[in-house]
């Protein structure tokens, strides 16, 4: 199994809403990461999570919120989301940390209203 | 910061010619990787070079990395329909607790039947 699955595909979700986004490989990769992409723009690194602990936060604000209940699931909590947090949330995760070759999953496409 | 930024922007050609598009990056790498993603959704690893490697071929996929003038190109031979996609390359370094995989900006490639 070489896949990262996500869901939902698809989210809308109003301002004082409260989500989560979820990501699961079974490919016994040790380390997984959250990226936004907005349109037509490069994926942009939030989080790095490596043997379920929290490697990298790049200063991603505290409305997104991520966990890491075991090797295999990530999740992203989300809280108070604004306008501009709409884009394409892609999971993805590695053997190890890195520089290995990321598996991405097909993403999770937030709306915010 | 690194950052690898992709030329062209945009490549429209005809099915059976190649295509060739160029990264270029600001700092030093551990590997460089090249992604392609269809329309919006998840990216599909296709390539990774080492910092120590010049050229690697995959399939139809040829990729060169100079290190001296911190570029990399991808080579993709006899394009089908198909290879119509975004394709980035993203520079990857390592070093103490610090890792980071950056994107480019990315070509957008149309190949037309």
């Amino acid at each position: 199994d070489t896949e990262v699955t996500q869901t939902p595909k698809h989210l809308v979700m109003g301002m004082t809403n409260k989500k989560s986004l979820k990501c699961e490989q079974h490919m016994g990769h040790r380390a997984m990461y959250w990226y936004k992409q907005k349109a037509k723009k490069p994926p942009e690194l939030m989080f790095v999570y490596s043997y379920e602990k929290l490697s990298i936060n790049e200063s991603v604000p505290s409305r997104f919120s991520p966990e890491c209940p075991n090797s295999s699931l990530l999740n992203l909590h989300l809280h108070a989301l604004q306008p501009e947090d709409s884009a394409l949330y892609l999971c993805a995760s590695s053997q190890g940390i890195v520089t290995d070759t990321q598996y991405f999953g097909p993403g999770t496409r937030l709306t915010v209203l | 910061s690194q950052q690898g930024e992709e030329d062209p922007q945009a490549l429209s050609i005809q099915e059976g010619e190649n295509a060739t598009m160029n990264c270029s990056y600001k700092t030093s790498i551990n590997n460089l990787q090249w992604y392609r993603q269809n329309s919006g959704r998840g990216l599909v690893h296709l390539i990774l070079i080492r910092s120590n490697e010049r050229e690697k071929h995959s399939g139809r996929l040829r990729v060169t990395l100079d290190t001296s003038k911190k570029s990399s190109s991808l080579l993709i031979t006899a394009s089908r329909a198909a290879d119509t996609a975004s394709y980035f390359c993203a520079t990857a370094r390592y070093g103490g607790s610090n890792y980071k995989l950056t994107f480019g900006k990315g070509t957008l490639l149309t190949v037309n039947p």
